[in-house]
């Protein structure tokens, strides 16, 4: 079975700081991992995946985000937080063994406010 | 392109009530999912299709009923409808191959009252 973890419900930071939105996840094999983000009364939109190679993944709007296979995480950053950054951000996972061709498992969602 | 086209965008339902969200997309993809988004609660897979002719159930698929008769659509019925259904519901398509991410359409927010 794959799941995903989003341990906190909401993250607050003031604008120029860096972020950090966390994600961990459980999958049996190798894992496919995706961050989707929800503006207000929006579709999700897909930021950045990870497939395999370098465990840096750069996305749109200067998004990244670090594979770290030993901890099975994979938190999105950004170096330097906007006001419009403020969304619902969503962690999705992928077991690499997994039948049924593309199903993901999203996270409960993390909350980010950018604030003045 | 338009994407995923989910339709109708607001709808509210009495108790018992049937209906049906449609969901269309036009990049040819194979695989297309519905999902509930509820508070605290993430998304949740209702049903999800491989290609035409082929469905199956997801996480919560109670109630719900789909079909894919064409790659291009794949719509959710709602059979008897109850207040527990209240909930966004979003449809989304990729292609098959796992290193694809979704494309979301914008979602139906229904109300059961």
């Amino acid at each position: 079975a794959q799941s995903v973890a989003q341990p906190e419900d909401q993250v607050n930071v003031a604008e120029g700081n860096p972020l950090t939105v966390k994600c961990t996840y459980s999958v049996s094999g190798n894992p496919y991992l995706f961050w989707y983000v929800q503006y207000p009364n929006r579709g999700l939109q897909f930021l950045l995946k990870y497939i395999t190679g370098d465990n840096l993944v750069k996305g749109s709007y200067g998004f990244e985000a670090e594979f770290n296979k030993s901890q099975t995480s994979f938190h999105l950053k950004k170096p330097s937080a906007l006001v419009s950054d403020s969304a619902l951000y969503f962690c999705a996972v992928r077991d690499e063994v997994t039948g049924g061709g593309n199903k993901l498992t999203f996270g409960t969602g993390t909350q980010l406010k950018v604030e003045l | 392109n338009a994407g995923v086209t989910q339709t109708p965008k607001f709808q509210v339902l009495k108790t018992g009530q049937s209906m049906t969200l449609q969901c269309a997309q036009d990049m040819n993809h194979e695989y297309m999912s519905w999902y509930r988004q509820d508070p605290g609660m993430g998304l949740r897979l209702i049903h999800y299709s491989v290609g035409a002719g082929i469905t199956d159930q997801g996480e919560v698929p109670n109630g719900y009923n789909v079909s894919r008769s064409t790659t291009e659509d794949f719509p959710l019925r709602l059979l008897s409808a109850a207040p527990s259904q209240t909930s966004v519901y979003f449809c989304a398509s990729s292609r098959t191959q796992a290193n694809y991410g979704y494309t979301f359409g914008s979602g139906t927010r229904l109300t059961v009252v």
